[in-house]
């Protein structure tokens, strides 16, 4: 498995400003993926967060809102632009990892976003 | 993407066992079948993979049938502490996870 980390854990913050959420894994990782819980939900992937490249966005989000780095492969941003009430979510961060000749995603243990 | 389809909620007293069971008709070839575990304010937490027949880890049971358009989720003897919401998955390595809405677990003395 991996050891997945995020920080912070939970923000309040204020409509119309950006907040980052970190995510490190304890081992070198090539996917790693960015989900959005909102309250009571099920998880929707935000993005694929590619290393040395721009992030892979599903329908429905795009990069000037949620804009992600991936310098390494260990470590990997989301920043929530210009929020809104809309944006409170639990945003977790997933790494994909080889067991026994399996690939399995892990997840981190999310940050709890609250927007006034 | 394959959609998965469970039940919203189930209930069952200590000691049963449980079966959730997850549809999934349009399953791609080359797709795993993954159960994650959820508590509140937590991340979802790996349980059981699988691609077909049965595979059973300290946890739990997994049952594909051949046609793998489903698959079964076997908690035995459950705890109070197996309250939580199981998620069905499906996904190709590579690819990230196509989440069901969740079965909703309520374990009751």
């Amino acid at each position: 498995s991996a050891v997945i980390s995020q920080k912070p854990s939970r923000d309040i913050c204020q409509r119309g400003t950006s907040l980052t959420i970190q995510c490190q894994v304890d081992s070198q990782v090539t996917m790693m993926f960015w989900y959005r819980q909102q309250p009571g939900q099920s998880l929707t992937l935000i993005a694929t967060a590619n290393q040395g490249s721009e992030a892979t966005y599903e329908s429905g989000f795009v990069i000037d809102k949620f804009p992600i780095s991936r310098p390494n492969l260990t470590f990997s941003t989301l920043t929530v632009s210009n929020m809104s009430p809309e944006d409170s979510s639990i945003y977790l961060c997933s790494v994909e990892v080889r067991t026994r000749g399996t690939d399995t995603q892990y997840f981190g243990p999310g940050t709890r976003l609250t927007v006034l | 993407l394959a959609k998965t389809t469970q039940p919203i909620s189930m209930d069952s007293y200590e000691g049963q066992e449980v079966n959730i069971t997850c549809s999934h008709n349009n399953i791609a070839t080359n797709d795993y079948i993954t159960w994650y575990q959820q508590f509140p304010s937590q991340g979802p937490r790996f349980i059981i993979q699988g691609y077909k027949t049965k595979v059973t880890n300290e946890v739990a049971s997994l049952f594909i049938p051949a046609d793998r358009k489903s698959s079964t989720l076997s908690l035995p003897r459950v705890s109070l502490s197996d309250t939580a919401v199981y998620y069905c998955s499906s996904r190709n390595s590579g690819y990230a996870l196509n989440f069901g809405k969740g079965t909703s677990l309520l374990v009751t003395p």
